[in-house]
């Protein structure tokens, strides 16, 4: 069945780039997503990208999808001690019905 | 406010002893979804609902129902409660049934605890 996987640690150094990587195997997903959790809280949708882009760009974050090896990753520029939270990767296929998650990459940002 | 509303927020339950945990949402959204997460597995679906009185099996839906009599509430039951359905626990709901750049709005949780 379809899957999603991502690394399930992160420490990056304030001021640093953060990127976060999250493999697929639903070759028919159509919206892949970001969320973000902080803790004690509901996922947050934190930014998307549709299968037929290669990179989105929203302020701090930057998002690329490689199609051919099904492969998205989520870049945070000056990463801030805020932005420690677990980041999900979803995606979403053409029917719509289910979102398939990662088990979730928590970052940590050292001060 | 956009929400998706939870309750409660924390249970603490024994086994066997029937127990419902609400989900409303006020965004008029079609579809909805419960989710369970547990540490290293990510989110798990349970169950979906395409719409009032339409809904389906997720991944993981053994040990609960549940229902879509109206458009914003859908509640998860857990008849007989074990255990291993200790977790915490999301309602999730979003415009439309097909994938969008809306993705999902979640309610904030309920941890459940079945000793």
């Amino acid at each position: 069945g379809e899957d999603v996987e991502q690394s399930l640690f992160l420490s990056v150094r304030e001021g640093d780039s953060s990127v976060i990587n999250c493999t697929y195997t639903d070759s028919s997903s159509t919206y892949l997503y970001w969320y973000k959790q902080e803790p004690g809280a509901g996922l947050q949708l934190l930014t998307y990208i549709f299968s037929n882009m290669d990179m989105k760009q929203d302020q701090r974050l930057t998002v690329l999808l490689n199609k051919k090896d099904k492969h998205l990753s989520l870049r945070i520029a000056d990463t801030q001690t805020g932005d420690s939270a677990i980041y999900f990767c979803a995606e979403r296929g053409t029917g719509g019905f289910k979102t398939i998650f990662g088990a979730g990459t928590r970052l940590f940002v050292k001060a | 406010e956009a929400q998706v509303t939870q309750n409660p927020r924390y249970l603490i339950t024994v086994t066997g002893k029937k127990l419902t945990v609400t989900c409303s949402q006020n965004m008029n959204h079609e579809y909805m979804s419960w989710y369970r997460q547990d540490p290293g597995l990510g989110l798990r679906q349970i169950y979906y609902s395409m719409n009032v009185e339409v809904t389906d099996k997720g991944d993981v839906p053994e040990g609960y129902k549940v229902s879509r009599k109206e458009k914003r509430n859908f509640p998860l039951i857990l008849e007989s409660p074990s255990p291993n359905q200790t977790s915490l626990y999301f309602c999730a709901s979003s415009l439309g049934t097909g994938a969008s750049s809306h993705g999902y709005t979640f309610g904030s949780g309920t941890r459940l605890t079945v000793v």
